[in-house]
Parts: structure tokens; sequence; C-alpha cells
């Protein structure tokens, strides 16, 4: 079974800082990993990493993939009220195309 | 821009009464999901369909059933509800499952007394 963990669980930060959001994973065909920011309602969809695309950015967010550790980190750099949110990892596996969450991760930022 | 499109937003249930969930989206995608949210569980995949016609089994498949009425409209009906399906269930949709881009609806809320 495919298995996700994020941590740390929940993260209470000052605007302006930086902070880091960790993912592991095991899957038995990895294709992709995902990042969604889940604000009040619906999930949306940030980054995709692949074996062939392991890092990805955009504005003031970044992601990298570490198919050795099976693991990502997505940083936010400069934080701002609007990134508190969860923040959610999934995995595709090749075989089935079936995405697999972790519990998310929830980032407070206080102004 | 609609995309999908959830209903009802909120319901209240008597453990045993049945209902239906409504899904429909307007991107014209193959693939459609339902997913439930619990605190501390993440997202976890309920049924899905590949295509009009197919439905398959996801992590949590017990006390539902589904339907893929057309290419827009997919259903979840929880038969004879039971208190361990309070929950946020959340449609989705995706053109390309390869791509891991799916597009949420916005939550269903529902509360089995």
């Amino acid at each position: 079974e495919d298995k996700v963990v994020q941590s740390p669980l929940s993260l209470v930060v000052h605007e302006g800082d930086t902070v880091t959001l960790n993912c592991s994973y095991e899957v038995t065909n990895f294709r992709s990993l995902l990042w969604y920011k889940q604000e009040k309602k619906a999930p949306t969809f940030l980054f995709m990493l692949t074996s062939s695309g392991i890092e990805k950015k955009s504005g003031r967010l970044s992601s990298i993939l570490d198919k050795k550790e099976l693991s990502s980190i997505l940083n936010i750099t400069a934080t701002q009220t609007g990134d508190s949110a969860i923040y959610l990892c999934a995995v595709i596996n090749f075989g089935n195309e079936k995405l697999t969450f972790g519990t998310g991760t929830r980032l407070t930022i206080i102004p | 821009n609609a995309g999908v499109t959830q209903t009802p937003k909120f319901q209240v249930l008597k453990t045993g009464q049945s209902m239906t969930l409504q899904c429909a989206q307007d991107m014209n995608h193959n693939s459609m999901y339902w997913y439930r949210q619990d605190p501390g569980m993440g997202l976890r995949l309920i049924y899905y369909s590949a295509s009009e016609g197919t439905t398959d089994k996801g992590e949590v498949p017990n006390g539902y059933n589904v339907s893929r009425l057309n290419k827009r409209e997919f259903s979840l009906r929880l038969e004879s509800a039971a208190p361990s399906q309070t929950s946020v269930y959340f449609c989705a949709s995706s053109g390309d499952p390869t791509t891991g881009e799916l597009f949420f609806g916005e939550g269903s809320r529902l509360t089995v007394l």
C-alpha cells in the first residue's frame, strides 16, 4: 500500500519567515509527487515533480524531489498571511495512476 | 467558470438514512474521483472513474456506491449512513491523471447523527 507522511503536522511562524515543509513517501511504482494548497475549501494544485523534473519554483514557493531519500520539501520564503493553509503532498503510482495523499501540514502565518 | 460543482454543501442525516452526493464538471474531463477528508487522515480515495461507464474502488469504498451517469456527472451514494461516515467529501476531476492535476469541488460537509 502506498504511503505518504508529512511533517510537521502544524507550524506557526511570523510573517516574513521562511518555512520548509517535508514529505516522505513509499510507493510501489513511483510516477510523480505533487503539492497542493488547501485554504478554506478545495485543494488547488501547486507543483508536480518527477524523475525528469526534480525541482520547481513559482514565486516564493519552491520544491525539490529527492528520489534517493524518497522525499520532497516545499519551501516558502518571505511568508505572507495569505500563505496560511494546509499543504498536501501526494504521490502517483505508475501502475494504477491513483493519487495517495498525506495528512497535510497546517501552516499558520502570524502578522 | 463553474469547474467542479458539488451538491449539497451541507447535510445532516440520521443513522440508517440514505443520501446521494451529486458532482458535475464542465471541463470535458474523463477521470472523476470522490475523496473524503477527516482530521488527521488527509484525503482518502473512495471511488474513482477513469471514463464514462467505468468505476473502481479506492482506499475506503465500504458503505458507498457510485454512478458515472455520463461524462459530466459522478454521484456518490450512502445507502445506510453511519456516524463513521461523518466527513467532508470532495469530488474531483482530471483531464490527464498522469499530470496529477486534479480540479476539486468545494466540498460537501456531511454529519451523521
